[in-house]
């Protein structure tokens, strides 16, 4: 079985530019959530959706958007690309907006 | 403010020998518990999970125990053997339902 997949896996951009990182869940799963994760950081939550919609937000600007489509897949945007930005981006999917987590591993963002 | 957090950033233990990985949590309203184990180039892996209604539980060869009057969550890993290097996350999870992680502990396992 296909755990979490995340794509691209490595990344490379300029500084204002915008990206586009992309999840698919495992079969099944109605929930995806996003984490950033800084270098020598723990994972900081940034979006977690259900059926579609928004159930929780994490403490990031409005650069950063979401949304997840009909089979459940979803997208991450980041508008306006900073230095900071550069991360190793967590997809992660459960069954329910209540349940265990499974991560992918993570789409690698470097910007310059 | 509420934080999860950990005591120690790097633990180095003896192949074979038992090791114990801590974690302090302030948030007394999170209801769930999650250890992470994260090895290089990969994502957080599930090891073992904790209700707030329970104090112990064990999976194979790791144990969580959860202290709810100091707040304190440990992962204990018995036999801990090479493959188990890794750096490892507590992590809670609030009523909104997103998890917060701590900073994450290395665990070096000498042969």
């Amino acid at each position: 079985d296909a755990g979490v997949t995340q794509s691209p896996t490595h990344l490379i951009k300029t500084r204002g530019q915008h990206v586009t990182l992309r999840c698919s869940p495992i079969s099944g799963h109605k929930s995806v959530s996003w984490y950033q994760q800084v270098l020598g950081q723990g994972p900081q939550f940034i979006f977690q959706y259900y059926e579609k919609e928004e159930r929780g937000r994490g403490n990031f600007p409005d650069r950063f958007s979401a949304r997840q489509f009909p089979n459940y897949s979803s997208e991450l945007n980041v508008n306006a690309l900073l230095l900071g930005d550069s991360a190793l981006y967590l997809c992660a999917s459960s069954e329910g907006v209540l349940d265990g987590y499974t991560f992918g591993s993570g789409t690698r963002l470097t910007v310059v | 403010g509420e934080s999860v957090g950990l005591h120690l950033p790097t633990l180095s233990v003896q192949e074979g020998d038992n090791s114990i990985i801590n974690c302090a949590y302030s948030n007394s309203a999170s209801d769930y518990f999650i250890w992470y184990k994260q090895e290089s180039g990969k994502g957080p892996q599930f090891i073992i999970d904790i209700r707030s209604n329970m104090d112990k539980r064990q999976g194979q060869r790791v144990t969580v125990l959860l202290n709810k009057t100091v707040k304190h969550l440990s992962l204990q890993i018995a036999a801990t053997q090479p493959g188990d290097s890794a750096v490892y996350f507590c992590a809670e999870r609030r009523n909104n339902n997103d998890m917060r992680f701590g900073a994450g502990t290395r665990l070096t396992v000498k042969p």
